[in-house]
This record gives structure tokens, C-alpha cells and sequence, in this order.
């Protein structure tokens, strides 16, 4: 079974410039979350979709990122504009809600933005 | 407001040794799920264990044990006979409630093995 696969791994961007990372999920998986991780802090929940509606975005910066799931299946997330501060890991995870016992999130390795 | 507690931002084992990573959680739900992740340095977020609030035994995966203290909301992680490949970051997260797969993740403990 593929895992959840993200692109790109690293980006390297000014401020002020314009990214987006994509993730698929693995298949069948309903439930899809972007998290934020800066350097030395936890894994922070950006946004969770479930199949193609938004569950939770209340933490998302909406004034610079949005997201989009279309179709229910990958999703891509964008930063415009970037900010200093929106250096981080950028993880994607799905998993199977209603599915296992314990709501297990499968994760993608990540795409690492630099911001200049 | 729910919370994640991991006070050791570092650890050191010998191999083979066991080690135990601390977790405390505050959550004002009665049923919650906790789980350990370990991230090694390429970046994916690997399961390795979970706790429901209502399991009266703990957790068991291979070398990786939860000792789950509800009364002192602690989760702690146990990895016996460490190995060198245990070297990486782990954190602790916790789900509230059964209708969701948020998850609140710690800060992280960074566990080095050395031979």
C-alpha cells in the first residue's frame, strides 16, 4: 500500500513569493490534515478535510493560506504571501475515520519551506 | 484548554538499555486517545503506540510500552532494549472525544542512542 506522498520535499522562496505544496493521500482515506511543524515545536493542525468539506480550519492564517481538497482526494495547500515566519515543515496526513479503533494519521515525509 | 506536556527536551540511553520519555496531558474529556509518534530525520511521522482513556491495561507494541497513570494524566513511553535505529525525535499527542482524529502533539522529546 502507497503511503502519503508529498511534493515537493524542499522550497526555498523570498518573502513576499507565492508557494503551494501538494499531497495525496493514501487511497481510500476519507480524512486529510495539513499540519505545521516549526523547528523545535510539535506537529500544529492547520486544516482537516474530510472527504472534500473543511472539519476544522480555525487555525489556519486565512488571510495568506488556503487550501483546497476538489475532489476528495489530494489536496494542495498555498502560502501567498509568505512571511518570515511561515518557515516550517509542512506535514500532510490522512486516515480512514470510522475505519480503525484508533484513528491512526498516516503522515507524508514533508515539504520544508525556507523563507528568505 | 487541552494540552500536551513533554518536559525532556533530551535524552540519552546506552543500547540495549530501556528508557523511559515523560508525557502529561490535561483535558477536561472523559474519553481521549493518547498516541506516541517517533520522527526520525527524514521527516514522516511514524505510529508506534495508543492508550484509549478507557483501557484499563496498557499498552503494548514490541519494545514499545505506555505507561498510562489516568489519575496523574501521564502517558509515558518505554522503549526496551533500545537499539541505535531508535535514535530520533518522539512526541506525544493527544484525541479528544470519538467522533474526531484531530490530534494535539507536544513538543517533542529528542532520544539519542549510543553504542
Amino acid at each position: 500500500e502507497a503511503g502519503v506522498a508529498q511534493s515537493p520535499r524542499y522550497k526555498i522562496i523570498e518573502k513576499r513569493q507565492s508557494v503551494a505544496f501538494w499531497c495525496n493521500p493514501i487511497s481510500g482515506h476519507a480524512t486529510l490534515y495539513w499540519y505545521q511543524q516549526i523547528l523545535g515545536q510539535g506537529p500544529k493542525l492547520l486544516i482537516q478535510f474530510q472527504n472534500n468539506g473543511v472539519v476544522d480550519d480555525s487555525q489556519l492564517p486565512k488571510d495568506r493560506f488556503s487550501a483546497e481538497r476538489l475532489k476528495g482526494v489530494d489536496s494542495t495547500l498555498k502560502i501567498q504571501p509568505a512571511k518570515l515566519e511561515d518557515s516550517a515543515v509542512y506535514l500532510c496526513a490522512s486516515s480512514s475515520h470510522g475505519g480503525a479503533r484508533t484513528g491512526e494519521l498516516f503522515f507524508g515525509e514533508g515539504s520544508r519551506l525556507t523563507v528568505l | 484548554a487541552q494540552k500536551i506536556t513533554q518536559t525532556q527536551p533530551g535524552m540519552f540511553v546506552q543500547e540495549k538499555e530501556a528508557v523511559t520519555l515523560d508525557c502529561t496531558y490535561d483535558t477536561s474529556d472523559q474519553s481521549y486517545g493518547l498516541f506516541w509518534y517517533k520522527q526520525p530525520s527524514s521527516g514522516e511521522m511514524i505510529f508506534l503506540i495508543y492508550q484509549g482513556s478507557y483501557d484499563e491495561q496498557n499498552a503494548t507494541e514490541g519494545r514499545y510500552s505506555l505507561n498510562f497513570q489516568k489519575a496523574r494524566k501521564s502517558a509515558n513511553l518505554v522503549i526496551s532494549a533500545s537499539q541505535l535505529g531508535d535514535s530520533a525525535m518522539y512526541f506525544c499527542a493527544m484525541r479528544e472525544g470519538h467522533n474526531t482524529d484531530k490530534l494535539i502533539f507536544g513538543t517533542g522529546t529528542r532520544l539519542q542512542v549510543f553504542p
